[in-house]
């Protein structure tokens, strides 16, 4: 079983919907999260943490389900700019990040 | 440096060479990662340096891959007699020393093609 699954995608919207991506994890120990942005054939960029309580970052906000082992991700009112793979990321007692393999984003105009 | 820099950006070799990756993390992180990628896959955890030590290295794939980090600074991942299945995009990154509270900085890679 792999530590993060994520719902590849693709998804197609247009712009300004609200689109949510989920992730799984199946440690119960992992302590952080996070999402990152990877563009095409660039390298994987941090866009937020996840807290607990969970947090928002102007259109983007970050949910965490602790009981469920999940995180959620929603971005409102999107933009052209915001087409991009997005990857899950747990991170456990280590140092070592567990990544999603990524959900395809497509913003239409 | 600014970021974490890596080199070379593209390597094509012949199967069977030795290749070295070279990675050069932002200046003051402690923690260094090494990562790959392949086409259409999620990340493959390779190694992970703190300072000069690898506390963890359980994501090398054979004894073909070895790295190092020397000053507590660069470091090379050199992979030995390579295969066609090494082809990848190799990734480092470097955090301070709570990855956990401030997430990794990626370098832009080394896509590494072997034919």
């Amino acid at each position: 079983r792999k530590e993060v699954e994520q719902d590849p995608g693709p998804f197609n919207v247009p712009e300004g919907a609200t689109v949510a991506f989920n992730c799984t994890y199946s440690n119960s120990a992992s302590q952080s999260f996070f999402w990152y942005r990877q563009d095409c054939r660039k390298e994987p960029k941090l866009l937020m943490s996840v807290y607990s309580s969970g947090n928002e970052d102007g259109r983007f906000t970050a949910q965490l389900n602790r009981a469920s082992q999940y995180i959620s991700l929603l971005i409102r009112d999107s933009k052209l700019s915001d087409s991009a793979t997005y990857l899950c990321v747990a991170a456990n007692t280590g140092n070592q990040f567990y990544f999603g393999t990524g959900t395809s984003l497509t913003v239409i105009p | 440096g600014a970021g974490v820099s890596q080199s070379p950006s593209n390597k094509v070799t012949e199967k069977g060479k030795d290749v070295e990756l070279r990675c050069d993390p932002i200046s003051g992180h402690t923690a260094l990662y090494w990562y790959r990628q392949s086409l259409g896959q999620g990340l493959e955890f390779l190694i992970y340096f703190q300072g000069n030590s690898a506390p963890d290295k359980s994501g090398l794939p054979s004894d073909r891959f070895s790295a190092e980090r020397t000053g507590g600074s660069v470091s090379t991942l050199t992979i030995q007699r390579t295969q066609q299945e090494d082809s990848a995009v190799y990734l480092c990154a470097s955090s301070l020393g709570e990855s956990k509270i401030y997430g990794y900085t990626f370098g832009s890679g080394t896509r590494l093609t072997v034919v």
